[in-house]
């Protein structure tokens, strides 16, 4: 079965350093997401993105925060300027279509670790 | 997004059928109710979801109300695989949420050998 798939597994970065997060869709799904999980909280939204433009982001998403489809196949999230509540698991999701009958599929997340 | 209630915490015995109710008295006619499920250490995973009629797959089964104000999410037998949490979610037919999920807590599912 397809899977999306999340690298790297764990991050550790300095604070005040960038990140980038990659993830591999599914490769016939062209509605990509990224949530977010600290520990011990809930899962929440940060964007959605859909012909290479956002089509959604919440109040996390702030500046710091950029989403890009490189090529055909990646799917990344970058955090310019990493500060410790940063701190988090980051799931990379995506879907055949954005209606609300379609499932969303994820990945097993980066961890990434601000120091 | 219409809000769900779930219960913290459930706990069932292997081999034996798990009913996880969900409560969302505020729903409207174009939401689809939702399951998705989070093993440890792994991503959400997607179960099941429907709208009016009861459905059914290879994971679980899901049992809507005739008034659509709460719903159950079925596994007919626990396995020790099955422990996970387990949200909820409703997600509006009409809206334009442009596809984004709001989890909640959602209801822990403890499996005992």
């Amino acid at each position: 079965e397809p899977e999306v798939t999340q690298t790297p597994s764990h991050q550790v970065t300095q604070m005040g350093q960038e990140v980038i997060l990659r993830c591999v869709p599914i490769s016939n799904h062209l509605y990509f997401y990224w949530y977010r999980q600290i520990l011990g909280q809930k899962v929440e939204f940060l964007v959605s993105f859909y012909n290479n433009e956002i089509s959604e982001k919440s109040e996390i998403f702030d500046d710091q925060f950029s989403v890009e489809r490189p090529d055909g196949s990646n799917f990344t999230l970058k955090i310019r300027s990493t500060k410790l509540e940063d701190s988090a698991m980051y799931f990379c999701a995506s879907s055949e279509a954005q209606s609300s009958n379609q499932p969303q599929h994820f990945g097993d997340g980066t961890r990434l670790s601000i120091l | 997004d219409a809000k769900t209630t779930q219960p913290n915490s459930m706990e069932s015995n292997e081999e034996e059928p798990v009913h996880l109710p969900c409560n969302h008295s505020t729903i409207s006619g174009t939401d689809y109710i939702h399951w998705y499920r989070q093993l440890p250490s792994q991503g959400p995973e997607y179960v099941i979801h429907g709208l009016t009629s009861n459905v059914n797959n290879r994971m679980a089964s899901l049992a809507i109300a005739e008034d659509r104000k709460s719903s159950t999410l079925i596994l007919h037998r626990a396995t020790l695989r099955d422990a996970a949490v387990y949200y909820c979610i409703l997600r509006d037919l009409g809206g334009t949420s442009y596809g984004k999920l709001t989890f909640g807590q959602g209801t822990i599912l403890t499996v005992h050998p």
